[in-house]
Formats: structure tokens, sequence, C-alpha cells
């Protein structure tokens, strides 16, 4: 089983560069999210979608898009990165239920802006 | 705005202690507390606690959570050198996928 999986793993880019973190699940699941972690600061919500074409801003949305045209995809654009913007991206992904129900992260993209 | 604390941040044991992890929030519409041990890369699910006073049990990981005083605590007995990770608290306010994380406690158990 895939689970969910993230591409790229490793990236660094310049200041002002635009990029798309990759992300996809196979299991079927309605719920996806991006976070980012920070050293000190846990994993922070930046974008989430409850499905196909429908996605809201979490914590810390500012200089990040994401859209979903697909159940399986939830890709993150970085827009113009920036120094602000060097974190480990973890994309999730989990199903409906009457609680917050386990997200099944991937195994995370180190991004540095230069 | 939501909020989750744990704590220690950092923890140094030695293998055979006995540790406990604190995990305390302040959110709007909680419906269930997650702990998760995180090695160098992804998360990975440890318990999902939903009910005050329900023990969850695997091995030598136990949790608890207290709907009332706003806390869970995540023990570990016996503790091994594998056991060092560091160890995050969620909570769930929705069943929208959303989670608030805490910092994270950093547990180290030395041979």
């Amino acid at each position: 089983n895939a689970g969910v999986t993230q591409t790229p793993k490793f990236q660094v880019l310049k200041t002002g560069q635009s990029m798309t973190l990759q992300c996809a699940q196979d299991m079927n699941h309605e719920y996806m999210s991006w976070y980012r972690q920070d050293p000190g600061m846990g994993l922070r919500l930046i974008h989430y979608s409850v499905g196909a074409g429908i996605t809201d801003q979490g914590e810390v949305p500012n200089g990040y898009n994401v859209s979903r045209s697909t159940t399986e995809d939830f890709p993150l654009r970085l827009l113009s990165a920036a120094p602000s913007q060097t974190s480990v991206y973890f994309c999730a992904s989990s199903y409906p239920g009457a609680y917050a129900t386990e997200a099944f992260f991937g195994q995370g993209t180190r991004l540095t802006v230069v | 705005e939501d909020k989750v604390v744990q704590s220690p941040l950092s923890l140094v044991v030695h293998e055979g202690d006995t540790v406990t992890l604190n995990c305390s929030y302040e959110v709007t519409n909680f419906r269930s507390l997650l702990w998760y041990k995180q090695e160098k890369k992804a998360p990975t699910f440890l318990f999902m606690l939903t009910s005050s006073g329900i023990e969850k049990k695997s091995g030598r990981l136990s949790s608890i959570l207290d709907k009332k005083e706003l806390f869970s605590i995540l023990n570990i007995t016996a503790t091994q050198t594998g056991d060092s990770a560091v160890y995050l608290c969620a909570v769930g306010p929705t069943s929208y996928g959303k989670l608030t994380f805490g910092q994270g406690t950093i547990l180290t158990v030395h041979p």
C-alpha cells in the first residue's frame, strides 16, 4: 500500500521562485490537508480540503495556494518563495467520522529557501 | 484560538524508566485527542481518545483523557531506546481533517 505519497522529498529554492509540492493518496480518503513543521512549533495547518473542488484555509495559509481537482491529489503551490517558508511540509489524509479521525501522513518534503 | 500545550518539551531518561508526557488543550467543539510518535519522518498514529477516563493501551504505552480538566497523559513504561522520538498531541475540533497540534515532547532514551 502506497498510502500518502509526497514529492519531492527535498527541494532548495531561491527567493521569489515558485514551485508545487505534490501529494497523492490511494486510500480514497475525502479529507486531505497540508501542514508545516518548524522547530519547537509542532505541526501547523496550512490548507485543507473536505473533498474534490472544496478547499479552505488553515492557521498559516499566506503564501500558499491549493486546489483539489480529484479525490487522490492535493498539490500545494508556493507562489513566490520566501526564506520564512523554509520548513518541513507534510500532507495528510483522513476519512470522515463523527470524531476527528486518524490522519495518515506522507513522508514529508524538506524545503529550503535561500 | 485553539491551543494545545505539551510538557515537558524535552525529556532524557535511561532504559527501563517510566515516563509521563502531558498534553493540555483549549479548543472549541472538542471531539477527540490523538497521540502520534514521530521518528525522523512522518508522524505515526498511536491513540485516539474521545471519552473521559477511558484508558487506551498498546503494549508499554497507555493514555488517558480528562475532558473536565482538559488534558491527556501518555505513559510509557520500561522505556527502550526505540522509544526515542518526538511525541505529538493533536486535538480535533471537527471531523474535517483539521487537527491542532502541540509543540511536541522530545523523548531521548539512553541505554
